[in-house]
């Protein structure tokens, strides 16, 4: 059970995009299509930005989309804002009930 | 409006037990697989063990096996997690997470504010 790599940081200026990757293996994020993003705060618990690779739960604003292509999957954010500067963490089913995080990105907009 | 409040969380020296609670509302808890992810102070998310909706599936972390025993209520709408063989490494604030489906699937859509367990001599 190694945890799924993603880049310590990402940076982007207001208005731009920026891609956050997560990295697996065939056993995760490979075999499942079955990723989903978080978004935390300091100080605050982690919420659900996609689900299931590429969806959104309800209130979750389109700027935030998901996919993926073989062991990696990627978080793309649109447009960004001042307050998408925060910790963002992706996770993986791995099968037989088992649950795999990334490390985390921070975000920082510029 | 869901909601998830975890309770349990204490100071204890290393080889000691703690049971964590969580007690959901606003949302039927019986229809959903229920996880444990912790972090620990200035670290990252790490997932600890999930429970399907009716118990007859159960996952750990490799981390904790043989250590962690999940379990739940449904009549109570209550997860808990007893923690045996405590280490300084299991220090972290302890997230009760309800998955999307009622099977374990990491689609947490409701987080508790954590409960915090400390250990240290």
């Amino acid at each position: 059970q190694s945890a799924l790599t993603q880049p310590p940081s990402a940076s982007g200026s207001p208005g731009q995009s920026v891609t956050i990757s997560c990295t697996g293996t065939r056993r995760d994020v490979g075999g499942y299509n079955v990723v989903s993003w978080f978004q935390q705060y300091p100080g605050k618990a982690p919420k659900l930005l996609i689900y299931e690779v590429n969806k959104r739960p309800s209130g979750v604003p389109d700027r935030f989309s998901g996919s993926k292509s073989g062991n990696t999957a990627s978080l793309t954010v649109s447009g960004l804002r001042a307050e998408d500067e925060a910790h963002y963490y992706c996770s993986s089913f791995a099968g037989n009930t088992l649950v795999i995080f990334g490390g985390g990105t921070k975000l920082t907009v510029l | 409006e869901m909601q998830l409040v975890e309770s349990g969380g204490a100071v204890v020296q290393p080889g000691g037990s703690l049971r964590l609670s969580c007690v959901a509302s606003g949302f039927s808890f019986e229809n959903y697989a229920m996880n444990w992810v912790r972090q620990a102070p200035g670290k990252g998310l790490e997932w600890v063990s999930g429970i399907t909706w009716n118990s007859d599936t159960i996952g750990y972390a490799d981390s904790v096996k043989g250590r962690f025993t999940i379990s739940r209520d449904n009549a109570k709408n209550s997860l808990y997690l007893q923690m045996n063989s405590l280490r300084p490494e299991d220090a972290a604030l302890y997230f009760c997470a309800k998955d999307l489906r009622g099977v374990v699937r990491s689609s947490l859509d409701s987080w508790g504010q954590g409960t915090l367990v400390t250990v240290s001599s």
